[in-house]
């Protein structure tokens, strides 16, 4: 079965400076997804940036860049000039392309605060 | 325009009632799914549904019985309801090429919270 893991419950950083948040996950499958989903205290939840698995460059969306590490199934997310309303809890999250498993697997969740 | 929509946002009610949450999306998507946060955040998978067709069904008491009268709904419906069923409940939708080939990203409701008293 697939896990996700997010070793960092709690982070901070100050405003305009760069932050990286880390996931790892486990699996034995070559084709999938990973997500990052951010979910400020509006609670709603907001795809940050994606990452398939066959691609080997890394996907960005302005700010937001991921590290994907296929061999060491690494998948971090880097937020660079960061501000207030980055302020979230933020979701690594692992999505299987194989047949009849079209779940997205979260990991436990990373709460960001920025700081002015 | 909302893309995923729920209703209501927020649902109080006693133990031992029963109450449905709705979900409506307007993305042309044939997938929808509903998701449980817990206290902790943690967010699980509860069912899929593909062209109102169930897919996915984790575990999940039979007091939760999704409904799907068509591909742009998805109804929760709870029965009995219990203390631990309190949680926030997400309602999800994406685009999937044929029947369990994940090929595209799930877009979420704004959450209902449940709180059983």
């Amino acid at each position: 079965a697939q896990t996700v893991t997010q070793s960092q419950p709690e982070m901070s950083v100050q405003e305009a400076e760069t932050v990286t948040l880390s996931c790892t996950y486990d699996t034995s499958e070559n084709n999938y997804y990973l997500f990052w989903y951010k979910q400020p205290p509006s609670r709603q939840m907001i795809l940050v940036i994606r990452q398939e698995a066959y691609k080997q460059q890394n996907a960005t969306e302005n700010r937001f860049s991921v590290n994907f590490q296929k061999a060491a199934k690494s998948f971090s997310l880097k937020i660079s000039d960061s501000q207030l309303g980055d302020t979230a809890m933020y979701f690594c999250a692992f999505a299987s392309r194989s047949y009849n498993t079209d779940k997205l697997i979260f990991g436990t969740g990373t709460r960001l605060q920025v700081f002015p | 325009d909302t893309a995923v929509s729920q209703t209501p946002k927020y649902l109080v009610t006693q133990m031992g009632n029963d109450k449905s949450i709705k979900c409506e999306q307007n993305l042309g998507h044939d997938t929808m799914y509903w998701y449980k946060q817990d206290s902790k955040k943690f967010l699980k998978i509860m069912f899929s549904y593909n062209n109102k067709e169930l897919i996915i069904n984790e575990t999940v008491p039979n007091r939760f019985s999704p409904k799907s009268p068509d591909k742009a709904h998805l109804n929760l419906h709870i029965n009995s309801l219990e203390l631990g069923d309190s949680a926030v409940y997400f309602c999800a939708s994406s685009q999937v090429s044929r029947r369990g080939h994940s090929t595209d990203t799930q877009y979420f409701g704004p959450g209902t919270r449940l709180t059983v008293l």
